[in-house]
């Protein structure tokens, strides 16, 4: 059974880089697209982008300019990178698990998620 | 980007209850729809994926229908574990988009 874990600082301030690790177990990383989702406190569920295991890539135009989302298979892993943050970032960031082969994709694997507050 | 609407927005309920939610699309998305149960705390659940799909392992008085820009997801029969939040998702253009969601609370 596959299972992804996020992990990252749980605080970041205004300005800075926001950086989270999503881990996957239990399963293989190929021919899957990796996306990262997020989740303001009370809110709804916002798309951030997504990677495919051959490392493309795909953002939301919302966040596009200050997103960076990379893969690493030889661990298992991928990555998010939010720059100049502000408090409007603060949210749970899930990692899931999409499409296989295909780049349309619901999530039927989720990481239990990580808040990340955007505080001096 | 497509937008994504749910109604309703809150809806209360008891127990052994048929509940119906409905999403729509600004634009047809023909039947690339996903229907998530989150509960508070947890991350969401996939229910339904291509508008009708039971993911495995959901019980099966979840159901899904709809084609185009309008979709239900229906529980044929409310259990006191269905009280969550539920958001249905759209994966036929990106940006994916989610609903509002619909928030099923005790009656």
């Amino acid at each position: 059974q596959v299972q992804l874990q996020e992990s990252g600082p749980g605080l970041v301030k205004p300005s800075e880089t926001l950086s989270l690790t999503c881990t996957v177990s239990g399963g293989s990383m190929n021919n899957y697209y990796w996306s990262w989702i997020r989740q303001p406190p009370g809110k709804g569920l916002e798309w951030i982008g997504c990677i495919y295991y051959s490392g493309f890539t795909n953002y939301n135009p919302s966040l596009k300019s200050r997103v960076t989302i990379s893969v690493d298979t030889s661990k298992n892993q991928f990555s998010l990178k939010v720059n100049s943050v502000t408090a409007a970032d603060t949210a749970v960031y899930y990692c899931a698990r999409g499409g296989h082969y295909d780049s349309r994709a619901y999530f039927d694997r989720w990481g239990q998620g990580t808040l990340v507050t955007v505080s001096s | 980007d497509i937008q994504m609407t749910q109604s309703p927005s809150t809806l209360s309920a008891s127990v052994g209850d048929r509940v119906t939610i409905t999403c729509r699309a600004s634009q047809s998305i023909t039947s690339w729809l996903a229907w998530y149960q989150q509960k508070p705390g947890n991350a969401p659940n996939l229910l339904i994926y291509k508008a009708s799909t039971l993911e495995s392992g959901v019980p099966s008085r979840f159901s899904g229908s709809g084609s185009g820009t309008e979709f239900t997801l229906t529980i044929s029969s409310l259990q006191p574990d269905d009280f969550a939040t539920y958001y249905c998702q759209q994966y036929n253009i990106y940006p994916f988009t989610f609903g509002p969601g619909t928030k099923v609370d005790i009656k």
